[in-house]
């Protein structure tokens, strides 16, 4: 039952550095999101995609980039991390393209810009 | 556009106690409401969701939500509550991204304390 998945759980950078966060689920689910958590701002959408190969802007995709070469599989990108992109990231999966659908999150990645 | 308001950031509460955490929405369109809890240092889980048909919802440990309409509200109540229950409780709304797939608005949560 591993569901979504993301590694690394936690990274420290140095502004200016890049790095990609990986996840990966394994329930065939067509649609993929990245999150972003800060406290008291609730989670907010970076990027998401629809399937294998396409990708869209969230709310706050500014300094950040993403790929999505396999189904089952959705990079996040900083090229250039900034102190700003300190937070927690989650990435998450649905099926199906009703607004009921339950999205499925995976545990965070912790990230800290120096 | 949508967005949700959940006013309690914090909510304190003594075990077997019960508990609102309150959620209310904005929405030009037809809505599907849900509650995610988050323990420390997890990810998000889905506690309930509204979708359509009875206004009531419940959860497999207790929880309830009620949809109002009019109110604009969804609501999460327990009538006792554990120490086991201490996460950050989110409300959010969900609706349909351009192209496919569903996006959802989350409030800016409320950290439920239980205490003995």
């Amino acid at each position: 039952n591993a569901g979504v998945t993301q590694t690394p759980k936690f990274r420290v950078l140095k502004t200016g550095q890049s790095m990609t966060l990986l996840c990966a689920q394994d329930m065939n689910h067509e649609y993929m999101y990245w999150y972003r958590q800060d406290p008291g701002m609730g989670l907010r959408l970076i990027h998401y995609s629809v399937g294998e190969g396409t990708t869209a802007k969230g709310e706050v995709p500014d300094g950040y980039n993403v790929s999505r070469l396999k189904k089952q599989n959705f990079l996040l990108g900083l090229e250039s991390a900034a102190p700003s992109q300190t937070s927690v990231y989650f990435c998450a999966s649905s099926t199906g393209q009703s607004s009921g659908n339950t999205i499925y999150f995976g545990e965070g990645s912790w990230l800290t810009v120096v | 556009a949508q967005s949700v308001t959940q006013l309690d950031s914090q909510v304190p509460v003594f075990e077997e106690a019960p508990v609102e955490l309150r959620c209310n929405y904005s929405s030009s369109v037809s809505v599907y409401l849900f509650w995610y809890v988050q323990y420390p240092n997890q990810g998000l889980q889905l506690l309930l969701k509204y979708l359509s048909g009875s206004t009531l919802v419940e959860s497999i440990n207790g929880f309830e939500a009620e949809f109002n309409k009019s109110q604009t509200s969804f609501h999460l109540r327990k009538p006792s509550v554990h120490i086991s229950d201490t996460a950050e409780y989110f409300c959010a709304v969900s609706y349909i991204l351009t192209g496919g797939g569903n996006k959802l608005t989350f409030g800016t949560g409320t950290q439920l304390k239980v205490e003995l």
